[in-house]
C-alpha cells in the first residue's frame, strides 16, 4: 500500500533554533518527493523537489535530504523565524501512475516561538 | 505568471444554495485539480482535468459539478451542499508531462 508518513505530528520550538522534520515513505514505483509549506487556511507552497537521484537539496534555510534505498526523507530548517509556523507536508509521487496521483503525509505542524 | 488564483477566499451557504469556486492560472498549464483539505488534514483528490477533459472523479457525490471552460480557467460548482462539505477547496495546475503540482490559496467553503 503506498503511504508516506511524517514525524513528529507537532513541534514546537523557539525562535532561531534549528529542526528536522522527517518523511518516511512506501511509494512504489518512486518519481520524486517534495516538501510543501501550507499556512494556515492556504494552499500549500513547495519548498523543494527531489528525484531518485538527488541525496539534498537546499532552498534557502530549507535543506531536503533523500535515502531513497531506506526511504525517507528529511527537511532541517535552519535558524527558525516565527513566520516558518505552518504544517510541513512531505509529498510523494508514482512513476507511472496516472495524473494528479500524490501520496500525502498528514504534516508536520511547527510552532516557533518568540 | 508562477499563480494560480482562486476565488472567492471565502464563501458561506446555506443547504440550499447554488455557489461555484472558480480557478485561474496563466502558466500553460493543461491539468487541473480540484482537492478537499478538513482540518488538520491531507488535501484529498476530487477530480482532475486534463486538456479541459474530466479525467479523474474520486467519487465525488453530484452536489459537487467540476467545469473546465478552457484551459485556464476551472470551476467547481455547488447545489445542496451538507456541513460536512465544509473545508478548504484547493485548486492546483500543473503540465500534464510533469507532476509538480502548483496550489491556488484555497476557498474556505462553511455550509450553514
Amino acid at each position: 500500500k503506498n503511504q508516506v508518513e511524517q514525524s513528529p505530528q507537532s513541534l514546537i520550538i523557539l525562535e532561531g533554533k534549528n529542526c528536522t522534520l522527517q518523511c518516511n515513505y512506501t511509494v512504489s514505483p518512486f518519481s520524486n518527493l517534495r516538501w510543501y509549506k501550507q499556512d494556515t487556511g492556504r494552499g500549500p507552497v513547495s519548498l523543494t523537489i527531489m528525484t531518485f537521484s538527488e541525496n539534498t537539496k537546499s532552498n534557502g534555510r530549507y535543506t531536503a535530504t533523500l535515502d531513497a534505498d531506506t526511504k525517507q526523507s528529511s527537511l532541517h530548517i535552519t535558524a527558525s523565524q516565527l513566520s516558518d509556523s505552518a504544517s510541513y507536508i512531505c509529498v510523494v509521487s508514482s512513476r507511472g501512475s496516472t495524473l494528479g496521483r500524490l501520496y500525502f503525509g498528514r504534516g508536520t505542524q511547527l510552532t516557533v516561538w518568540p | 505568471d508562477t499563480e494560480v488564483t482562486q476565488t472567492p477566499k471565502h464563501l458561506v451557504m446555506g443547504m440550499t444554495n447554488k455557489k461555484s469556486l472558480k480557478c485561474e492560472q496563466h502558466m500553460g498549464h493543461r491539468a487541473m485539480y480540484w482537492y478537499k483539505q478538513k482540518a488538520k488534514k491531507p488535501p484529498e483528490l476530487m477530480f482532475v482535468y486534463s486538456y479541459e477533459k474530466l479525467s479523474i472523479n474520486e467519487s465525488v457525490p453530484s452536489r459537487f459539478s467540476p467545469e473546465c471552460p478552457n484551459s485556464s480557467l476551472l470551476n467547481l460548482h455547488l447545489h445542496a451542499l451538507q456541513p460536512e462539505d465544509s473545508a478548504l477547496y484547493l485548486c492546483a495546475s500543473s503540465h500534464p508531462k510533469e507532476d509538480t503540482q502548483y496550489f491556488g490559496p484555497g476557498t474556505r467553503l462553511t455550509v450553514l
